[in-house]
């Protein structure tokens, strides 16, 4: 159990656009979720801390007005990149908690943005 | 900011051999966890360490914590060519809900057939 699934898992988009992100916990209720950013043979970094009906805790430097969470169900969260530019191509990771074991994060397999 | 640095930052070894991978981090936790990632995919949880706890064992990994030094290690014994992977130690300084991972920048092991 404790399967994390992302849509899509690649996308590509002309600068300017906006592009959303789905994160679903496909077996369990989330209690809470996470979304991360990482580089190419880098560390994850958390960008914003989700729960269901609240709104999105943002990690200090990360834009808030840029990168849109909404958390609308206890299963789905999603990521909106608004107005994407080039540097925010990146692997964006969300993961999710359950209620059982809060401490312990499973990670959804990630999506690949690349702006052009 | 980085909490956990793995040590080494890439390890090459030959089937059947055991790897060691090392954590190094600065504040208290409340527990540590390690993570696998193959290539351009998402983490796999390995195994999470409490701070009250030294040793922990799971199939053919071994994780010891020393608090006092603020330092973890991992050990994969009998390694596979599967086991090719980047390995993250993440620390949670809190614990329960809400709580916050930080990771390092991990670990790229290759284990040759």
């Amino acid at each position: 159990g404790a399967v994390v699934s992302q849509h899509p898992s690649r996308v590509i988009c002309k600068s300017g656009t906006s592009v959303k992100i789905e994160c679903r916990s496909l077996d369990f209720q989330a209690t809470t979720m996470f979304w991360y950013r990482q580089f190419p043979k880098k560390s994850l970094m958390l960008m914003a801390t989700s729960n269901e009906g609240s709104k999105a805790t943002y990690e200090q430097g990360v834009e808030k007005d840029k990168f849109l969470i909404n958390h609308a169900s206890l299963t789905l969260s999603t990521l909106t990149v608004t107005s994407a530019h080039p540097e925010d191509s990146s692997f964006y990771i969300c993961s999710a908690t359950r209620p059982a074991s809060t401490d312990t994060q499973y990670f959804g397999p990630g999506t690949r943005l690349t702006v052009l | 900011s980085q909490q956990g640095e793995e040590d080494p930052q890439a390890l090459s070894i030959q089937e059947g051999e055991n790897a060691t991978m090392n954590c190094s981090y600065k504040t208290s936790i409340n527990n540590l966890q390690w993570y696998r990632q193959n290539s351009g995919r998402g983490l796999v949880h390995l195994i999470l360490i409490r701070s009250n706890e030294r040793e922990k064992h799971s199939g053919r990994l071994r994780v010891t914590l020393d608090t006092s030094k603020k330092s973890s290690s991992l050990l994969i014994t009998a390694s596979r060519a599967a086991d090719t992977a980047s390995y993250f130690c993440a620390t949670d300084a809190t614990g329960g809900a809400n709580s916050k991972l930080t990771f390092g920048k991990g670990i790229t092991l290759s284990v040759r057939p």
